[in-house]
């Protein structure tokens, strides 16, 4: 069973910054917080990871509760091309062997 | 970024034939492989993990003798769905991690599978 628990759906507004939740209270200290997106049709999209430190590349910010045990995944400026699933993962930090659960996922909306 | 291609994207093929597809990472070394289905307005379902050279690792309910798994070298793995019937019918996603242990998994655009 997947690890984390997401909203099912969220909207957001054009050019507004969406904020999408994540709970991981069951997280380990071995384990990272993966999220990937996957757009109607489309393979999954891999997006940012981090351990325990705030993190940020060119697609989106990850925040991170200082417990660990939630997260925020936050695109700065959406666009209706950001409209897709996103999944959030929790996996350990292993050389090999490790699965990747995929969760339900939030559906996000992001509408003209 | 890393490059994961998938082939075929899709097949429409009748019940009783076998289906290959295949994997490949195209700019970087695959220690290991997944492969995954998903049924419409559904999540991802892992079905299997694969490291290069060694049997493949399937999930409860999976029969592997039904989904043959190859991962022959550092880039390729291919699926085969051997014998398919209508029920096999799903989107088939492969992805590929890297050899370092913090590198994310990278996902080809998947292979929509039809049996008539």
């Amino acid at each position: 069973d997947a690890k984390t628990t997401q909203p099912t759906s969220m909207d957001c507004a054009e050019g507004r910054a969406a904020n999408l939740p994540c709970n991981h209270s069951t997280i380990s200290g071995n384990e990272y917080v993966y999220w990937y997106r996957q757009i109607h049709s489309q393979g999954p999209q891999y997006i940012i990871h981090g351990l325990k430190n705030n993190e940020t590349n060119e697609m989106a910010s990850l925040i991170i509760t200082e417990d660990r045990k939630s997260s925020t995944l936050i695109l700065p400026h959406a666009t209706l091309r950001d409209t897709a699933v996103y999944y959030c993962i929790v996996s350990p930090l292993n050389t090999g062997g490790f699965k990747t659960i995929f969760g339900a996922g939030t559906r996000l909306f992001v509408k003209a | 970024g890393a490059v994961v291609s998938q082939h075929p994207s899709r097949v429409i093929c009748k019940s009783g034939t076998s289906v290959k597809i295949e994997c490949r990472s195209l700019d970087f070394q695959a220690t290991t492989m997944f492969w995954y289905r998903q049924f419409p307005k559904q999540s991802l379902m892992l079905m299997a993990t694969s490291n290069e050279g060694s049997k493949a690792t399937y999930e409860q309910g999976v029969e592997k003798d039904k989904f043959l798994i190859n991962h022959a070298s550092l880039t390729l793995s291919t699926l085969t769905v051997t014998s398919a019937h209508p029920e096999d019918s799903s989107f088939y996603i492969c992805s590929a991690k890297g050899q370092g242990a913090r590198e994310p998994q990278h996902f080809g655009d998947g292979t929509r599978l039809s049996i008539l």
